[in-house]
């Protein structure tokens, strides 16, 4: 079937530090990703998006670059700022516009 | 200002008692699409439509009816509401196949 895998949490960072997320899919046919951003008490927002293989989506700093070979859709961030704290979600859509998300990677920068 | 509004934001019923969710856009959006939020789980897609009059089986439709009479309007029922649907639930829209989903801000439903 399909679904998306990431990396379990909670992460936690320091300021400035390298961060990445992994997130692996399994679909049928050639989904579109995304990387989904949730900030406490509040409904998720896009973060970025990959509509087909070898496409990079990048947004605040954020980069992700969609792997067909692997199925992969991996977050990365240079350096991370507290305000990045934040919940993740990868998810994919399929051709007939059903979606699929990830569990959430739940992220804490600290000072 | 453009948004997605959900209503109630808070609720807590009994099993069996039917309730509805009410979920409006006023961005004009063909797509909208409602999901649950479990620790765990992540979201989960219960339904979705592609427009007026047009609606599609999620991951996890079971126990929850939609109806798309007017384009702005999503409302989620659950006609016998039973304890494991207590979760959040978001309504989210898209200017059309789902590209780019807005998410209203949240439905904390409670089934005791």
């Amino acid at each position: 079937g399909n679904s998306v895998t990431q990396m379990e949490g909670p992460v936690t960072l320091s300021e400035e530090a390298f961060l990445t997320i992994n997130c692996t899919y399994t679909a049928t046919g050639y989904p579109s990703l995304f990387w989904y951003v949730q900030y406490p008490g509040e409904g998720l927002q896009l973060l970025l998006k990959a509509t087909k293989a070898d496409d990079k989506g990048s947004n605040k700093g954020f980069e992700a670059t969609y792997r067909k070979e692997t199925t992969s859709f991996h977050l990365e961030k240079g350096s991370v700022q507290v305000s990045d704290s934040a919940v993740y979600f990868c998810a994919l859509r399929l051709i007939g516009n059903q979606f699929y998300f990830g569990t959430g990677t739940s992220l804490t920068v600290i000072p | 200002e453009a948004q997605v509004t959900q209503n109630p934001r808070y609720l807590i019923t009994v099993t069996g008692k039917k309730l509805t969710v009410t979920c409006s856009q006023n961005m004009n959006h063909e797509y909208m699409s409602w999901y649950r939020q479990d620790p765990g789980l992540g979201l989960r897609q219960i339904y979705y439509s592609m427009n007026v009059e047009a609606t599609d089986k999620g991951d996890v439709p079971e126990g929850y009816k939609v109806s798309r009479k007017e384009k702005r309007n999503f409302p989620l029922i659950l006609e016998s509401p039973s304890p494991n649907q207590t979760s959040l639930y978001f309504c989210a829209s898209s200017p059309s196949g789902g590209n780019e989903q807005f998410f209203g801000p949240g439905t904390r439903l409670t089934v005791l």
